[in-house]
């Protein structure tokens, strides 16, 4: 069946320092994957997502490629702010698994000041 | 929009108790998701609607575990009865369309059984 393998966290970085959250995927055929982020105390929600192979997604300076070859959705940003700890979650999706998403097991980023 | 929204936000309940937990999705979606979340176990998917009608309830962990969905406005998670085990955050989500489109998480359920 489908899987999505993240690295172990916890993550921890000094501000301005450079992230990579390494994803990898398990799946047949062309899924699309996402990237979620969970802030404390609340719900998850699209950090960005990729549909197809050699796509980069991008959103407040985070950026994914989804790299067919590899089976992989690399999380980065270049300069991370405390304001970005946080949990975060890659997750696939594919039409014949129906129309739910297969999610990681996160990884906690913790940013000091 | 308003978001999803969830309640209540906490519960404290006892061993035995029946317990509902309620969401109202983004008007127009139609899909809605019930998860559960645990350190132990992570983010697991109970089971989804489309268009109000269950698709999917194999993640749902044992009969005392119920979800409907009335409308396209409203759903509900019930446990009955509740053991300190259901102890964990439980998140509705609601999306517009299939797989490929963002999932949108309302604040979430802080369930504690005692």
């Amino acid at each position: 069946g489908d899987s999505v393998t993240q690295m172990e966290g916890p993550v921890t970085l000094s501000e301005e320092a450079f992230l990579t959250i390494n994803c990898t995927y398990t799946a047949t055929g062309y899924p699309s994957l996402f990237w979620y982020v969970q802030y404390p105390g609340e719900g998850l929600q699209l950090l960005l997502k990729a549909t197809k192979a050699d796509d980069k997604g991008s959103n407040k300076g985070f950026e994914a490629t989804y790299r067919k070859e590899t089976t992989s959705f690399h999380l980065e940003k270049g300069s991370v702010q405390v304001s970005d700890s946080a949990v975060y979650f890659c997750a696939l999706g594919r039409k014949s698994s129906g129309d739910k998403l297969t999610f990681g097991t996160g990884t906690r980023l913790a940013v000091r000041p | 929009d308003a978001g999803v929204i969830q309640s209540p936000r906490h519960e404290v309940t006892e061993m035995g108790q029946e317990v509902t937990l309620r969401c109202k999705p983004i008007s127009g979606h139609d899909y809605l998701f019930w998860y559960r979340q645990t350190m132990m176990r992570g983010l697991e998917l109970l089971i989804y609607f489309n268009n109000n009608v269950p698709i999917d309830d194999s993640g749902m962990p044992e009969d005392r575990f119920s979800a409907k969905m009335p409308n396209a406005s409203f759903s509900t998670l019930k446990i009955q009865p509740s053991e300190p085990r259901d102890s964990a955050v439980y998140f509705c989500a609601s999306s517009r369309d299939t797989y490929t489109d963002t999932q949108y998480f309302g604040p979430g359920t802080r369930l504690t059984v005692l």
